[in-house]
């Protein structure tokens, strides 16, 4: 079976630190896609950062960053000098193979930036 | 800029009505996708559609059905609401090999409220 699980509900953090959410998955697959989306207090999801499963390199993207670990089945998303703007929703994601049946996704991790 | 418009945004039905949510989306996508998000089960894939006059069901199809007239649209209906279909749906659209971004593009949502 294929799963994605975020078992960090809510994390609390102080602007301009450092805030690390996990992410495990699970697939029998050998080619799959990881992402990471935010979904904003007004409902908007947006596109983060994705991490290809065939990539040694941690994939980074201004302020966000990845710590993938394909032995654990683990993608981490970590979020440098946050701001408060940072405060969302973020959902963990897997797309195995190409094509395919969209994305399966988790059941997401509250951030709270606080002055 | 991507775009995938939903309407409504938001709507009220009764038990055992006929509820029509509607997506538009001007990226030229082939892909279609429609999503039910419910507190503590993050986002899930109803049904989706790879061209126009083709649907196919995701992971909870029961109660939905789906509709893709054209590439730029696609809908969801339910036949029969019911109180358990109340939640938030997202639309969203990828290209057939997800693009350069490889990624999906999320419309801003429908609030739904079956009473």
């Amino acid at each position: 079976a294929q799963k994605v699980t975020q078992t960090q509900t809510s994390i609390s953090v102080v602007e301009k630190t450092t805030v690390t959410m996990d992410c495990v998955y699970e697939t029998r697959d050998s080619s799959y896609f990881l992402f990471w989306y935010k979904q904003t207090a007004s409902g908007e999801i947006v596109f983060l950062i994705r991490q290809d499963s065939y990539k040694k390199e941690n994939a980074t993207v201004g302020h966000y960053s990845l710590n993938f670990q394909k032995p654990k089945s683990s993608i981490g998303l970590i979020i440098t000098a946050t701001q408060i703007e940072d405060s969302a929703v973020y959902f963990c994601a897997m797309r195995v193979g190409q094509g395919g049946r969209a994305l399966i996704f988790g059941t997401g991790t509250t951030v709270s930036v606080s002055p | 800029e991507a775009a995938v418009t939903q309407s409504p945004r938001s709507k009220v039905a009764v038990t055992g009505g006929k509820v029509t949510l509607s997506c538009h989306q001007t990226n030229n996508h082939d892909y279609m996708y429609w999503y039910r998000q419910d507190t503590g089960h993050g986002l899930r894939l109803i049904h989706y559609s790879y061209v126009a006059d083709s649907t196919e069901k995701g992971d909870i199809p029961d109660g939905y059905k789906a509709s893709r007239p054209s590439q730029e649209n696609f809908s969801l209906i339910l036949e029969l609401a019911s109180l358990s279909q109340t939640a938030v749906y997202f639309c969203a659209s990828s290209d057939r090999d997800w693009g350069v971004q490889n990624t999906l593009y999320f419309g801003a949502g429908t609030r739904l409220s079956v009473l």
